[in-house]
Order: C-alpha cells, then structure tokens, then sequence
C-alpha cells in the first residue's frame, strides 16, 4: 500500500491566492483528518471525516478554510483567500474507523503564503 | 473533554542516556493510548499504542511505555538513546469521541 498520498508537497503562494491541498487516504479507511503543524501552536486538528460526512470541523480557522470529501478516496482542504499566517504544514491522516487504530499520516504539505 | 498533556518540551541527551518522557491525560472513560514520532522534516508515525491488556507497551526501536491508570500517566521510555532518535514525539489520546487529542509534543535532540 502506498500509504497516505498528499500534494501537492510544498506550495509557495502569494497573500489572497486560493491554495487547494490533497489528499488520497488509505483504501479501506473510512476515517479521514486533516491537521495543520506550526511551531507557535503545534499540530492542530482542522476537520474530521467518517465516511465521508465531515463530524467535527470545530478546528477549521475561519470560513477563509472548507473542506470536501467527495468520495471514500479522496479529499481537499481550500483557503481561499491565503494569508501569511496560514503559513504551516499540513498533514492527512486516515484510520480505519474506530478509534482504538492508529493514524497513518501523510507526508504532509509545506505551504508558505508571501 | 479529554486532554493531554507533555510536561518536557524539549529534552537534551547524550548517546547512551535513559529517556523518559511524561504524558498525562485527563478522560474519565475508557481510552485508547498512543505514542508518535516524527523525524525531522518527517510525517508522524506510530511508535506504540496502549488499547487494553498488560500496561506496559513495547513499540519499536527499543522504545516502551507504561501505562498507569492511577496516575493518567502513559510515560515513554527507552533505556539509551541514539543519535538517530532524533526527533519530536508526540503523546495522543482517544477516548469516547473518536478523535484523537494529541499533546503538544516533545523535542528530543540526542548529541552523539
């Protein structure tokens, strides 16, 4: 298996751009999470989805940020429009279901918003 | 709500030197117990996991935590580190709510 699949794997953008982030999850996970990493506020869950249906999007910033699942095998984060402060890495992650697995993160994506 | 919290946020060893990491959480229910890494410039990837059973947890690269049930505390261990241990490490829970909370992470730099 080749494991969480995110792109792209760096984005350089300028302020007011919309960005679109990635991510291909696990065949067979019907959990899916995207989290943002900063150095100021560590690793931060933005939206969580079961089975395709987002559950907790409490953690996504403001409405500059949405989130899709359109399909068990895909998902995309948009920031539209992009500030510097958006600036961070952000990761996908997908579980199988229940909580007592593991994540599987991906490699993540390193946006810098100028 | 649960919560975790990681008590060292950056920790400095040399070669050979014992580690031991602190983690507290606070759920009164049921939960589900994890330690991640993540390398430098790396994703986070599961070092071990506590789900039920005996309470002390081997992962791998050497690497044991105890859970403690009395205390909330699942500390991780490791009798001598290596250089290539490296890295940030993060303490996570999951109880009723099937999200995992994550606590904010402890940077280790092992010096050779």
């Amino acid at each position: 298996d080749a494991g969480v699949i995110q792109s792209p794997r760096h984005e350089v953008t300028e302020m007011g751009q919309e960005v679109t982030l990635r991510c291909k999850p696990i065949s067979g996970h019907n959990s899916l999470f995207w989290y943002r990493q900063t150095m100021m506020r560590g690793l931060e869950l933005l939206i969580y989805f079961n089975n395709n249906v987002p559950i907790d999007d409490s953690g996504m910033p403001e409405d500059r940020f949405s989130a899709k699942m359109p399909n068990a095998s895909f998902s995309t984060l948009k920031i539209q429009p992009s500030e510097p402060r958006d600036s961070a890495v952000y990761f996908c992650a997908s579980r199988p279901g229940s909580s007592s697995y593991e994540q599987y993160f991906g490699p993540g994506t390193r946006l810098t918003v100028t | 709500a649960q919560s975790v919290s990681q008590h060292n946020h950056h920790v400095i060893l040399s070669e050979a030197a014992s580690l031991e990491l602190g983690c507290n959480y606070s759920y009164g229910g049921t939960v589900n117990l994890f330690w991640y890494v993540q390398y430098p410039g790396q994703h986070l990837q599961l070092l071990l996991k506590y789900f039920s059973g005996d309470p002390l947890v081997k992962g791998i690269k050497g690497f044991e935590a105890e859970f403690i049930k009395s205390k909330f505390s699942f500390n991780l261990r490791k009798p001598s580190v290596q250089w290539s241990d490296t890295a940030e490490y993060f303490c996570a829970v999951s109880g009723g709510s099937y999200i995992p909370t994550f606590g904010r992470g402890t940077s280790l730099i092992v010096h050779p």
